[in-house]
């Protein structure tokens, strides 16, 4: 059974970069799933930041994709995210996801890491 | 890509049913069946409840189904219990590798 684990700073200065890590265990991060981040703002909703194949390739939101990066390092099996130019706006759960698949297409998303809380402030 | 909409909240009373809505467009919701619905508990992480508009992942209650129609995608969740109450949220596919959430609907069992 997969499980994600995210992990990182939970303090970051504005104009600064976010980054954090996403750990996967109870399954390869080479199988063939899109991993994926989503953020939710304290007290708001949900938003998709972007996701990651193993190979690489990697699909972003575009109001976000000037500031994202998502990189895998399979060697760790584990993902991870950077977000630079941060703003108080910036400030929310972050969460870690596997996209899952059938018959072709991938869609939603399953299982979710606990989540951390990332706040932008000097 | 805007936020897909739903109702800030939703009510109903034990062993009722309601239905929580979630609207796009003809270029998300409206184009593929590819929207999934998920509960969230407070300080808890999302659960996945329904995919592909109407399939449910092992380990979910039968009480809750997930259907569409046009550009409006819906989640019903029949005999209403206590721990129904939650935040759930509708996501769909939006085109080119990239997916939208719903603004989030508050379900409170009276």
């Amino acid at each position: 059974q997969v499980q994600l684990q995210e992990s990182g700073p939970g303090l970051v200065k504005p104009s600064g970069t976010l980054s954090l890590t996403c750990a996967v265990s109870g399954g390869s991060i080479s199988s063939t799933n899109w991993w994926t981040w989503v953020r939710q703002p304290p007290g708001k909703g949900l938003e998709w930041i972007g996701e990651i194949y193993h190979s690489g390739n990697t699909n972003y939101n575009p109001s976000l994709k000037s500031r994202v990066t998502i990189s895998v390092d399979k060697s760790k099996n584990q993902f991870a995210l950077k977000l630079s130019s941060v703003t108080a706006a910036d400030t929310a759960v972050y969460y870690c996801s596997r996209k899952r698949c059938s018959g072709g297409s991938c869609s939603w998303f399953d299982p979710w890491g606990q989540g951390t809380l990332v706040t932008v402030s000097s | 890509q805007s936020a897909l909409t739903q109702p800030a909240s939703v009510s109903g009373s034990p062993g009722q049913s309601i239905t929580i809505s979630c609207t796009g467009t003809s270029s998300d919701v409206g184009s593929y069946n590819l929207v999934s619905w998920y509960q969230q508990h407070p300080g808890k992480a999302p659960k996945l409840m329904i995919y592909e508009v109407s399939k449910r992942p092992s380990g979910v209650s039968n009480r809750f189904s997930g259907s569409r129609s046009g550009n409006t995608a819906s989640l019903t969740i029949s005999g209403l219990q206590a721990e129904d109450e939650a935040d759930y949220y509708c996501c769909s596919y939006a085109g080119f590798s990239t997916y939208v959430f719903g603004t989030g609907t508050k379900v409170t069992v009276l």
